[in-house]
């Protein structure tokens, strides 16, 4: 059974410091991982897809890896803003459903 | 460009009560759709998804129904709520291709007093 573990659970950095979240699954048998930002009493926006033959996207500020032989994937935040305060949650696509880990609170102090 | 609306945003609704939430797609044509619940601090739930009209899978046994009267549209139901039935109820779709980015509706708060 597929399990998806995010550490930390929450973090709280200084705005301007580059920053990693982690995401780690205990099957490599995956299609895809996705993150997502989710802002307090928000729906979920998408923020980067990689698919399994994908070692890493970028958008932005954002770097996300993928490494399926580990069960890991790593979100890379470059020179943090305040306005990036928000729980970061990833997940894998399984059989049919997404996967989810409990998220990383993200906090960034100005 | 596609988009996803649920309604209500906030429901205060006692125990025992019925519970009707909707969610429609726009700018797109048979979707995946699915619903899922966030408890407080913890991570989300699959509640029900559907591969098309009138297809609804469940994944947990609760009180709760879905049904899919039309291509965009996925409304979860209840007939009579649970206190355990507050939480943050999320729709979302995608394209269904097994390797599909999943994009999420605003979400409902459910607060069952």
């Amino acid at each position: 059974k597929q399990e998806v573990t995010q550490i930390p659970a929450a973090l709280s950095v200084p705005e301007g410091e580059n920053l990693v979240l982690n995401c780690s699954f205990t099957d490599s048998a995956i299609y895809n991982l996705q993150w997502f930002r989710q802002d307090p009493g928000k729906g979920l926006t998408s923020l980067l897809l990689i698919q399994s033959s994908q070692r890493e996207q970028t958008s932005g500020r954002l770097n996300a890896s993928l490494d399926k032989s580990s069960g890991r994937s790593t979100l890379y935040i470059a020179a943090s803003q305040p306005g990036d305060s928000a729980t970061y949650l990833c997940a894998v696509w399984g059989n049919y459903q997404l996967i989810w880990g409990a998220g990383t609170k993200l906090i960034i102090k100005p | 460009s596609q988009t996803i609306h649920q309604w209500p945003a906030t429901l205060v609704q006692p125990v025992g009560s019925p519970l009707s939430l909707e969610c429609t797609v726009e700018g797109t044509s048979n979707p995946n759709l699915y619903w899922y619940r966030q408890a407080a601090g913890r991570g989300l739930q699959l509640l029900f998804y559907s591969v098309g009209i009138g297809q609804i899978s469940s994944e947990v046994p609760q009180n709760l129904s879905a049904s899919r009267p039309q291509d965009r549209q996925f409304i979860l139901s209840s007939k009579k709520l649970l206190l355990s039935d507050s939480g943050f109820y999320l729709c979302a779709w995608d394209r269904g291709q097994g390797t599909a980015e999943q994009y999420f509706g605003p979400g409902t708060r459910l607060t069952v007093t």
